[in-house]
């Protein structure tokens, strides 16, 4: 049973970059089925999109986020990253990384991690 | 970009028929999934590809998508269910989520 788990700093100071790292076990990152992805919440409010990679190296971006954002993958280490740059309190969120089902295109998230919560401030 | 519309909340008595909207351009031509979050928990998958449940997810919650709308219906609903719920879809690689439909059984 594939579990993910994110683990990085809860705090990170304004206009700095936040990075997460999400560690897949009972599943391989190297896999041609899955994307690998993040999502993050604001307090109180719904979900977005932030991107997912595939294991050839592709990667997608919500556009709103595209020019602050990189999704890589570490298949030696079977996890993979987030790096958000230049952040402002209105990036503090629950972050959640999630493995799409995608056999022959992008399908559901079926698995989630936990959750990790970030906040920006000085 | 693409949007996906849904009501803040949905009221329904236990027992009843449950059913929340999501709503977008030409929807029916593409999947949509269905989760459900309870607070404090990360989101679950409940209905994938329109009308697929998971291994695990109670009978009770069904999927349809067609036209502009997909709906999640769940049927005898139970307490247990009272959880924020999220429809998503797809758009040329960009993952889209609705704003999410607080479901309320009283």
């Amino acid at each position: 049973q594939v579990q993910l788990q994110e683990s990085g700093p809860g705090l990170v100071k304004p206009s700095q970059t936040l990075s997460l790292t999400c560690t897949v076990s009972g599943g391989s990152v190297n896999s041609g089925d899955f994307y690998w992805s993040w999502i993050r919440q604001p307090p109180g409010k719904g979900l977005e999109w932030i991107g997912s990679a595939y294991y050839t190296g592709s990667t997608f971006y919500n556009p709103s986020l595209r020019s602050r954002v990189v999704i890589s993958l570490d298949k030696s280490k079977n996890h993979f990253s987030l790096r958000l740059s230049s952040v402002t309190a209105a990036d503090t969120a629950v972050f959640y990384c999630a493995r799409v089902y995608a056999v022959t295109s992008p399908d559901s998230f079926d698995v989630w991690g936990q959750g990790t919560p970030v906040t920006v401030s000085s | 970009s693409y949007a996906l519309t849904q009501p803040p909340s949905v009221s329904v008595s236990p027992g009843q028929t449950g059913s929340i909207t999501c709503s977008g351009d030409k929807l029916g031509d593409r999947y949509v999934c269905w989760y459900q979050q309870k607070p404090g928990q990360s989101p679950v998958l409940v209905i994938s590809q329109d009308t697929k449940r998971p291994s695990g997810i109670p009978e009770r919650f069904s999927g349809s998508n067609s036209g502009n709308t997909a709906t999640l219906t769940i049927s005898g609903t139970q307490a247990t269910d009272e959880a924020d719920y999220y429809c998503q879809t797809w758009d040329s690689s960009t993952a889209v989520f609705g704003g999410g439909t607080k479901l309320i059984v009283l």
